[in-house]
């Protein structure tokens, strides 16, 4: 069966750096993907990698290795407001989205 | 109005009742989703439209019938749901059919609460 792992919460400090890992097992891969969803909003996109290596955006970067299945979110400089869950999706082969339950990230003071 | 707007945001709705859930979106995409969110899960396609034909649904009960009128707009007709159903519907739009990313601009949900 097709499978995303990530934690399901994280805590980290205010000004910090933390990374949120995303492990993968899919049918066939034709990119992957990172939402923000605040509590009670909608998800919104973050970033989007289909090739190996790192991509950064301001304070936010996201890193994919194809070979090992892996990606990761990397966030700098952690402001309160990125309290949030961070969602990991690939899409497979026949271009279904196939998502992760969500890693709830904590930021304290 | 822009982005992807979603009717009611909350809604409180006993096991024999009707009701639907409205999306509409001001993007100019030609697909449209529904989504489940339940706590602590992936999230759960239902059902897919792209240009107001229905091209997904993910064996969800017929207690939900989707319609989509237009390409601008979505709905979830729901009728004698089940406690279980209880979650956030999330509705998304997307342009399919570019070259690169399928990126889905996504509604703030409507929160279901079944009794």
């Amino acid at each position: 069966g097709q499978n995303i792992d990530q934690p399901t919460e994280m805590t980290a400090t205010e000004g910090a750096i933390v990374q949120i890992n995303c492990t993968y097992q899919t049918s066939g891969f034709n990119g992957l993907f990172w939402y923000q969803q605040h509590a009670g909003e909608a998800p919104t996109f973050l970033s989007y990698n289909v090739l190996d290596g790192l991509e950064e955006k301001g304070r936010f970067s996201s890193f994919l290795s194809r070979s090992k299945g892996y990606s990761y979110l990397l966030l700098k400089e952690l402001q309160m407001k990125d309290s949030a869950s961070y969602l990991c999706a690939v899409m497979d082969s026949n271009y279904q989205l196939i998502w992760g339950a969500g890693t709830k990230l904590i930021i304290k003071p | 109005e822009t982005g992807v707007t979603q009717t009611p945001r909350h809604l409180v709705m006993g096991m024999t009742n009707k009701k639907s859930l409205k999306c509409e979106q001001h993007l100019g995409h030609n697909a449209m989703y529904w989504y489940k969110q339940s706590a602590k899960k992936p999230l759960e396609l239902m059902f897919v439209y792209n240009f107001k034909e229905q091209t997904e649904n993910n064996s969800v009960p017929s207690r939900f019938s989707p319609e989509c009128p237009n390409s601008s707009h979505l709905f979830l007709h729901l009728h004698t749901l089940q406690p279980e159903d209880s979650a956030l519907y999330l509705c998304a739009s997307s342009q399919t059919g570019n070259s690169g990313a399928n990126v889905l601009t996504f509604g703030a949900g409507s929160r279901l609460t079944v009794l």
